[in-house]
């Protein structure tokens, strides 16, 4: 069964302060990993996709990697406004998505 | 609008009652999938169509959830029956190409519709 997990749960950072979002999953097939940004009340906001190992994509402060197991989404020197919820979601035979960091940035 | 848009934004029905979800993909929009999102957790698909025809209801967790596309644009989502474990966030998406297509094109998600039963 396809499963995708994300770490933390949720993160608490001081503005500036750079981290690292993780999500691992177990797709059969993965055609490809999306990153998401969620915020309250609000539909999921796509941000990337990673087709292959290897690859990196950037926009802004966000650079999501991926690996045959885990993508990663680095945030450098974060903002109090990069705030909300990013989810990953891996497609196979259908989006299956993760739980999702609630990201927190304080100024 | 040039968005997804969903209606209505929040639901409060009684155990038992009806409800329809609807959802307006963006025009010219082949895939449609319907989610649905837990308080704190991610969303679960519920189910897809391609243009008017429903590909995959595997998600949907009983018979009493409905969905239909009938002209290939407007869905609505249709909970018979309902049950408090269906309280939950309802998200659409819509995509340009079919799901089988899939290259860098992302799903467009709606805000949402709230669903409350008491």
């Amino acid at each position: 069964e396809d499963q995708v997990t994300q770490s933390p749960e949720a993160l608490r950072l001081q503005e500036g302060e750079s981290s690292s979002l993780n999500c691992s999953y177990t797709v059969s097939g993965l055609r490809g990993l999306f990153w998401y940004r969620q915020d309250p009340g609000k539909g999921p906001e796509f941000l990337f996709t990673l087709y292959s190992a290897g690859e990196e994509k950037e926009k802004e402060r966000l650079k999501a990697t991926l690996t045959k197991k885990e993508s990663f989404l680095h945030i450098t020197a974060p903002k109090p406004e990069d705030s909300a919820t990013y989810l990953c979601a891996a497609y196979g035979q259908n989006f299956v998505f993760g739980p999702g960091t609630r990201l927190s940035v304080l100024p | 609008g040039a968005g997804v848009s969903q209606s209505p934004r929040y639901k409060v029905a009684k155990r038992g009652q009806d409800v329809a979800l609807r959802c307006d993909p963006i025009s010219g929009h082949v895939s449609l999938f319907w989610y649905q999102q837990a308080l704190g957790q991610g969303p679960e698909f519920l189910t897809y169509f391609q243009n008017e025809a429903q590909l995959d209801k595997s998600g949907l967790p009983s018979d009493r959830f409905f969905a239909e596309r009938p002209e290939g644009s407007v869905s609505t989502l249709k909970i018979q029956r309902t049950q408090q474990e269906d309280s939950a966030v309802y998200l659409c998406a819509s995509s340009y190409l079919r799901k089988t297509e899939y290259s860098n094109q992302p799903q467009h998600f709606g805000d949402g519709t709230r669903l409350s039963i008491l």
